[in-house]
């Protein structure tokens, strides 16, 4: 099993703050996801990303897969109550048919 | 995207007793795979469901505890068995195109066992 350890684990901020959360494992990925769940709901998929050292961008959030495809990490500038949520990396496993999440991350944003 | 809906959303159930979850996707896709989730905490895999044959399990979950059916392309349903506290947990249902492609999930069945 190619473990995936995610931090912080929880994170509580302010709005208006920035925050980074990362995902990093010992093992290379083809690819790497990230799902955000808000209570109630199932995970969204916000992102993939394939390429090692690519970057993507969705509105204030930036998505960077390590050069080596073993880590990943999500930046979120200027953070709104709207983003508080729980924030989980996934990687397929190296056959490819299990999909394996990290222990996630619970982001609150208080007004 | 598929859009996947399940059933219930939310149960209270006794203990000793079974449940089934059903989950319906909007169009056919090659793999279904059920989950466990603890409140605020990571999925756990419990199994791939395989339409025309029996479930893939992973490690610390059985068929006899967690029954599966994939009768079709759309459909597949998850029996928790003999329910106990320890199984009070969101189960979510995933689908995707094929090995290695994007898991869509529904929005969860939340059971409480008492």
């Amino acid at each position: 099993t190619q473990l995936l350890e995610q931090s912080p684990q929880f994170l509580s901020i302010q709005e208006g703050e920035n925050l980074t959360v990362y995902c990093n494992s010992s093992s290379v990925f083809s690819s790497l996801q990230w799902y955000r769940q808000e209570p109630g709901e199932g995970p969204v998929l916000l992102v993939t990303v394939v390429t090692g050292g690519e970057v993507k961008k969705l509105k204030r959030l930036t998505f960077q897969f390590g050069d080596a495809r073993k880590d990943s990490s999500l930046h979120i500038t200027a953070a709104q109550p709207g983003d508080t949520g729980l924030y989980l990396c996934a990687a397929f496993e190296t056959s490819g048919s299990r999909l394996t999440f990290g222990e996630g991350t619970q982001l609150t944003v208080n007004p | 995207s598929a859009v996947i809906s399940q059933k219930p959303s939310r149960d209270i159930c006794q203990r000793g007793t079974s449940l089934t979850i059903q989950c319906q996707v909007d169009s056919q896709v090659t793999m279904m795979f059920w989950y466990r989730q603890q409140p605020g905490q990571s999925l756990t895999l419990i199994a791939t469901a395989n339409q025309g044959s029996e479930a893939t399990y992973e490690s610390g979950f059985v068929i006899d505890k967690f029954p599966i059916s994939r009768p079709n392309l759309t459909f597949s349903t998850l029996t928790v068995s003999n329910m106990s506290p320890e199984d009070s947990s969101i189960y979510l249902c995933g689908s995707s195109e094929g090995s290695g492609n994007t898991i869509y999930f529904g929005e969860g069945s939340w059971l409480t066992v008492v």
